[in-house]
């Protein structure tokens, strides 16, 4: 069945630095969500895309829609300690519309 | 505010126990979403709901069943707890179906079976 797969699956990165990481599937998708999950918290919907190409920001967030249709990609600039938690891309399966999501990528960044 | 919640943070119980895990949302969602989450495995849905009595299962629904007897309330039971059902259990409601409505979670229940 459609699957997304995340990567990397964890990163360590410095205050400041820029963040990058992408979701791709085998199978087309028509919508992307990006959520992220505090520590002890549940996913909270980041950034959502629509078309093919799209790329929308959120303050320091910036995420694109794959012309391919077959991936998507977050960014976030400047990365600051409440950015820690785990960024999980989520989509609509093609046979029932359920929203399925990928495995996560947990960031963690070093004082 | 918008607010789904989920009657314990943290539980503990014995193989073979019932469990029942209890969520609200205060949106007037008609759709709610019962999901478990374990590492390396991300969110896979277990039962989800689109109207009082409704319920349709996910892809994980084994082991577990589903009431929603009220348009706020959506629980989850676990008929017979087995230590494979150790996991951190996620809520969810949302106002339309799929791609086109934003999920709302709860903060979750860390469920430990001995």
């Amino acid at each position: 069945g459609q699957q997304l797969n995340q990567s990397p699956q964890s990163m360590f990165i410095q205050e400041g630095e820029d963040v990058s990481m992408n979701c791709t599937s085998s199978s087309i998708f028509n919508t992307w969500l990006w959520y992220k999950q505090d520590p002890g918290e549940g996913p909270v919907l980041l950034i959502a895309l629509y078309k093919a190409g799209e790329l929308t920001s959120n303050g320091r967030l910036t995420a694109q829609f794959g012309i391919t249709r077959k991936d998507s990609f977050l960014n976030i600039s400047a990365s600051i300690p409440s950015d820690v938690g785990i960024y999980f891309c989520a989509g609509p399966r093609r046979r029932d519309d359920k929203i399925i999501f990928g495995k996560g990528t947990r960031l963690h960044i070093l004082p | 505010d918008v607010k789904v919640t989920q009657s314990s943070r943290y539980l503990v119980k014995r193989t073979g126990e019932k469990v029942f895990l209890e969520c609200v949302q205060d949106m007037d969602h008609e759709n709610m979403f019962w999901y478990r989450q374990d590492p390396g495995l991300g969110l896979r849905l277990i039962y989800f709901s689109y109207d009082v009595k409704m319920k349709e299962k996910g892809d994980i629904p084994e082991g577990y069943s589903v009431s929603r007897e009220k348009k706020e309330r959506f629980s989850l039971i676990l008929e017979s707890a087995s230590t494979n059902q150790t996991s951190m259990y996620l809520c969810a409601s949302s106002f339309r179906q799929g791609a086109a409505g934003e999920q709302f979670f709860g903060p979750g229940t860390r469920l430990t079976v001995l």
